[in-house]
């Protein structure tokens, strides 16, 4: 089963609204990804957790809060969102954080008012 | 710093017929990997096939397969029996090491792929 599911599928919130992404695998991967994507454009990586420890940040604007809960839990917290940030959310998990393949989440489809 | 180019924006290829989607990379790093995914039109990333900086023979999975060129630092994914099902993005990427715990995917901006009857 190389499963990763999103919630939600949609979203639309207001710029002073806080909401949540949430991300769950039980591949026994141990390292999670948080991609954004812009339309007709490739992902962009935001955040890499491995073994529950955040090891990358792309210097994603605060706004954006990740949070790894255990091991099959990803979450990425929103709060004071611009308009521009509307964009694609992928999630993604790899058994480990070296070169092995990413399987990847549906998307939340995000859009700002 | 890595770089992933695809050249073709988009490319037509009739159902039954092979196809190649180009891919040229850059890095200076010994040990890397590279990727293909496709995406349709729904958002997911769906993972084709891997290669590793250092294997000898090229990658393939079922009808997919990966002309790897390692001297000409090209990576490009060949597709054989097209199927109408195929019509997607497809984004090639690289892995390096990043940190000593953590590594960086990197995608190429894409190419379109339109298979027709």
């Amino acid at each position: 089963d190389t499963e990763v599911t999103q919630t939600p599928k949609h979203l639309v919130m207001g710029m002073t609204n806080k909401k949540s992404l949430k991300c769950e695998q039980h591949m026994g991967h141990r390292a999670m990804y948080w991609y954004k994507q812009k339309a007709k454009k490739p992902p962009e990586l935001m955040f890499v957790y491995s073994y529950e420890k955040l090891s990358i940040n792309e210097s994603v604007p605060s706004r954006f809060s990740p949070e790894c809960p255990n091991s099959s839990l990803l979450n990425l917290h929103l709060h004071a969102l611009q308009p521009e940030d509307s964009a694609l959310y992928l999630c993604a998990s790899s058994l480990g954080a070296g070169v092995y393949e990413q399987y990847f989440g549906p998307g939340t489809r995000l859009t700002v008012t | 710093a890595q770089k992933i180019t695809q050249t073709q924006p988009g490319m037509f290829v009739q159902e039954k017929e092979a196809v190649t989607l180009d891919c040229t990379y850059d890095t200076s790093d010994p040990s890397y990997g590279l990727f293909w995914y496709k995406q349709p039109s729904s958002g997911e990333m769906i993972f084709l096939i891997y290669q590793g900086s250092y294997d000898q023979q090229n990658a393939t999975e079922g009808r997919y397969s990966l002309n790897f060129q390692k001297a000409r630092k090209s990576a490009n994914l060949v597709i054989s029996a097209s199927q109408l099902g195929d019509s997607a993005m497809y984004f090639c990427a690289m892995r390096e090491v990043y940190t000593g715990t953590a590594s960086k995917l990197t995608f190429g901006t894409g190419t379109r792929l339109q298979v027709t009857l």
